[in-house]
């Protein structure tokens, strides 16, 4: 079992541009979440998705961000026109339910 | 809103002495709550899980307990050696945790 699989480890993005980032989860979880982690600052819960369904993204800003969890492929978190304030590290994690979380290794963003 | 609060916020001990990691919390009504470790640079590894239901859980020279009525948690580590070096994390809630800020831990050798 090779875990949460989170692709690519590092991205740098001028600003404007598009980010991607992937997380595919561990072999029978159904549930995929995804947290930031600011400079300095400790991990906040953006959003909770299973397959083809957003559960909770009360943590997502309003804007330019979006997360997808396809019927088939990874979970997608999307940051478009990203800005310099977007720069932290992303985390994917995955339950078999609503509890006991395993995390990937994260991607760190920068926006140059 | 649920907050959580770690003390202290970084620890630095000689090899061989007992770490006592706190973690309190604002909502007695949590769901579960979540030991991670996080090394620097990487992303979090799982400790020790305790249920609503549960008072403590084990593992190895881990030990954490969990009182829901005072709001509060604390992480024992036995022993510790330097690759015991690494920032801990308590989570609180249900698919939706609330993370403390952590504590780093340095193990002198």
């Amino acid at each position: 079992n090779a875990g949460v699989m989170q692709n690519p480890r590092h991205l740098v993005r001028r600003r404007g541009q598009e980010a991607r980032l992937r997380c595919s989860p561990m072999k029978g979880h159904s549930h995929v979440y995804w947290y930031r982690q600011l400079p300095e600052e400790g991990l906040k819960f953006m959003v909770y998705l299973q397959k083809e369904n957003i559960i909770d993204e009360s943590g997502m800003p309003k804007e330019r961000f979006s997360a997808e969890f396809p019927k088939e492929g990874p979970s997608i978190l999307r940051i478009q026109q990203v800005v310099r304030g977007d720069s932290a590290a992303y985390f994917c994690a995955s339950s078999p339910d609503t509890y006991g979380y395993t995390f990937g290794s994260g991607t760190r963003l920068t926006v140059v | 809103k649920q907050e959580v609060t770690q003390i202290p916020a970084a620890l630095s001990v000689p090899e061989g002495e007992n770490l006592v990691l706190n973690c309190s919390f604002t909502d007695s009504a949590i769901y579960n709550l979540q030991w991670f470790r996080q090394d620097p640079g990487k992303g979090l590894t799982s400790l020790l899980l305790i249920q609503s239901s549960q008072r403590e859980q084990t593992s190895g020279r881990l030990n954490a307990s969990l009182d829901k009525s005072s709001g509060r948690s604390t992480l024992y580590i036995a022993a510790s050696q330097p690759g015991d070096s690494a920032t801990y994390l308590c989570a609180a809630g249900d698919y939706k945790l609330s993370f403390g800020a952590g504590t780093t831990v340095t193990v002198r050798a």
